[in-house]
């Protein structure tokens, strides 16, 4: 049971570079997080999902994209990156409702120079 | 807007001590609050969850008290180790804009020197 992994762990961009991070859960949740954590900002929400082929935005979705075709996996897409997402990336997955414990990745280290 | 302050941002003590670290909130109507650690370079892992009915969690050395009322979290640590050293981070869950979410506050540093 490997819980929520995260693919890349690193990776470099160029500013106008566009890039996919995968988010894949184990534990048949319903629920999806893609959070973002800068220094000094603590942890902010970007995209969420409650279940398969819905998304939602979160509190700094602009810049990103997301999908959830099948319920294991949950992708954030950047289509023209910046250096203002430059950060360490967390997906997390909880079993229903947000009020549930949520299980989070490794995170992924994005540099955009 | 739900915000969450942790304070101190950094603690360092002396193994073996007794130690308390704080979590405040500003609405009070939330569904539950939860504790978090963050190893450097790594993600977060689950400590308590303690929903807004209840007082207080218990997990070996650790124990987190809730005060809804009063917007308050504690998270203590029994006889603190070396392998304690990690940021510690409180998410109160509520809701945010017609949804459930938690809000994180930014952290506690804890160093516990041998």
């Amino acid at each position: 049971n490997a819980g929520v992994t995260q693919t890349p762990k690193f990776r470099v961009l160029k500013t106008g570079q566009s890039m996919t991070l995968l988010c894949a859960q184990d534990m048949n949740h319903e629920y999806m997080y893609w959070y973002r954590q800068d220094p000094g900002m603590g942890l902010r929400l970007i995209h969420y999902s409650v279940g398969e082929g819905t998304t939602a935005k979160g509190e700094v979705p602009d810049g990103y994209n997301v999908s959830r075709l099948k319920k294991q996996n949950f992708l954030l897409g950047l289509e023209s990156a910046a250096p203002s997402q430059t950060s360490v990336y967390f997906c997390a997955s909880s079993r229903r409702q947000a009020t549930d414990t949520q299980y989070f990745g490794p995170g992924t280290r994005l540099t955009v120079l | 807007k739900q915000e969450v302050t942790q304070i101190p941002a950094a603690l360092s003590v002396p193994e073996g001590e007794n130690l308390v670290l704080n979590c405040s909130f500003t609405d009070s109507a939330i569904y539950n609050l939860q504790w978090f650690r963050q190893d450097p370079g790594k993600g977060l892992t689950s400590l308590l969850l303690i929903q807004s009915s209840q007082r207080e969690q218990t997990s070996g050395r650790l124990n987190a008290s809730l005060d809804k009322s009063s917007g308050r979290s504690t998270l203590y640590i029994a006889a603190s180790q070396p392998g304690d050293s990690a940021t510690y981070l409180c998410a109160v869950s509520s809701t945010q804009g017609g949804s459930e979410k938690l809000v994180f506050g930014k952290g506690t540093k804890l160093t516990v020197n041998p």
